[in-house]
């Protein structure tokens, strides 16, 4: 089955700095990569995701970029501000099942 | 669009009870809704698919006679927890997909079940 890694696990940003999360996949045939955002004791938000016939995403202060050929996808968050402050899942799907990353504990410090 | 609520939000039940959690699709038809289950400070981990008007397909590890799912329409799937135990209590959430929106997931706002 598909194996998703992300890193870093905990990630401190000064605000207004950008924050570039990292994930890398196993399964070749993966094609939908989304990024979900998560606040303490809420379900995730996806905030923005990519399909595999696109390099690149972006959507105001978030972007995505995906290589297939070294199957790894980044979020790129730029003007972090306070409100980012959250943890961050990726995930793939090969199939309707997507795997989770692990996620990135994102602070932004004031 | 795409909104998904769950109810309760919480819920506490004392051990050997059996709890049930709802997930509703508000304002589109789900052919597929996904049970996870979440530890604090840990990744989403799939406990099931189900489609609607067949049975749920449990993932490995998973005991379906104690998380019992229903997919009875396309705006409703439920989940019991059945027999609750202390190890029970988790974070459990939804998602549903909708037709021809390939792996695309609206996910719900979680269940707190604490068992005593």
């Amino acid at each position: 089955g598909e194996n998703v890694e992300q890193h870093p696990s905990t990630l401190s940003v000064q605000e207004g700095d950008s924050a570039v999360i990292k994930c890398t996949y196993s399964d070749s045939a993966s094609n939908y990569f989304p990024w979900y955002k998560q606040e303490l004791g809420k379900g995730p938000q996806l905030i923005i995701d990519i399909r595999s016939n696109v390099g690149e995403k972006k959507d105001q202060r978030i972007a995505v970029t995906l290589n297939k050929t070294a199957k790894h996808f980044s979020l790129h968050i730029t003007e972090t501000q306070p409100e980012d402050s959250a943890v961050y899942f990726c995930a793939a799907a090969p199939n309707e099942k997507l795997t989770f990353g692990t996620g990135t504990r994102l602070t932004i410090i004031p | 669009g795409a909104v998904v609520s769950q109810h309760p939000s919480r819920v506490i039940c004392k051990s050997g009870t059996s709890v049930k959690i709802e997930c509703r699709s508000l304002d589109f038809q789900a052919t597929t809704m996904f049970w996870y289950r979440q530890f604090p400070k840990k990744s989403l981990m799939l406990m099931a698919t189900s489609n609607e008007g067949s049975k749920a397909t449990y993932e490995q590890g998973v005991e379906k006679d104690k998380f019992l799912i229903n997919h009875a329409s396309l705006t409703l799937s439920t989940l019991t927890v059945t027999s609750a135990h202390p190890e029970d209590s988790s974070f459990y959430i939804c998602s549903a997909r909708a037709r021809g929106q390939g792996a695309e997931q609206y996910f719900g706002p979680g269940t707190r079940l604490t068992v005593t």
